[in-house]
């Protein structure tokens, strides 16, 4: 079975770190790209970043809103995808979903998803 | 940056109505779009992609239609597990963007 799941959210205070993890497991994820995509507690999805394969270069995408301040990485030996979150904001809780590109370039659409992780920023 | 508008917000429908969501991209994006499912408490899951190809394992009462800057997502006869929040995604460039989703409640 195809899967993904996320790891290592938590309460932490603003200004602080946090390092979360996307682990596959049923396919090679080193072939694809993946996103990572966040949901604020009763809003809506939004789209943080996305890892192109190494085919493509394995070059990084970050919506504005985090740029600078997150970044993702990969560790395809280990079938993991990170997502690196420094100087945390209040406005950064959220559960944080990965997902799996479909298309290969870039641009796509993902399935499947992890369950997420949640994130919680706070004092 | 592509806006992506959804409308209705909510619709309230009965088991057995047709519904019709639609989806409107602040430019063109060909069929670079998707539809996902997302019920409480869950991850998102993939109806349609390319504007109009159902996803596999995807129920045929699910279809999408449309290109451009128009598309819909229909459901044509609504079940019991079909209640949830329903997001588009363009997929024609970076930042990828949702729509702000619709929800589908029990009337």
């Amino acid at each position: 079975e195809v899967q993904l799941v996320e790891s290592g959210g938590g309460l932490v205070q603003p200004g602080r770190s946090l390092r979360l993890s996307c682990t596959g497991s049923g396919f090679t994820v080193g072939d694809y790209g993946i996103i990572w995509v966040r949901q604020a507690p009763g809003k809506g999805l939004e789209w943080v970043g996305f890892i192109r394969s190494k085919a493509y270069g394995g070059t990084t995408e970050v919506a504005a809103s985090v740029e600078g301040r997150f970044t993702i990485s990969r560790d395809d030996s280990k079938s993991i995808v990170y997502l690196q979150m420094n100087s945390l904001k209040t406005e950064d809780t959220a559960v944080y979903h990965c997902s799996r590109a479909l298309a290969a370039a870039g641009t796509s659409w993902f399935d499947p998803w992890g369950q997420g992780t949640l994130v919680t920023v706070s004092s | 940056d592509i806006q992506m508008t959804q409308s209705p917000s909510s619709v309230s429908a009965s088991v057995g109505d047709r519904v019709t969501i639609t989806c409107r991209a602040s430019q063109g994006i060909s069929t670079w779009l998707a539809w996902y499912q997302q019920k409480p408490g869950k991850a998102p899951k993939l109806l349609i992609y390319a504007a109009s190809r159902l996803q596999s394992g995807v129920p045929s009462r699910f279809s999408g239609g449309g290109s451009g800057t128009d598309f819909t997502l229909t459901i044509s006869s609504l079940q019991p597990e079909d209640f949830a929040t329903y997001y588009c995604q363009q997929a024609n460039s970076f930042p990828l963007t949702f729509g702000g989703g619709t929800k589908v409640e029990i009337k």
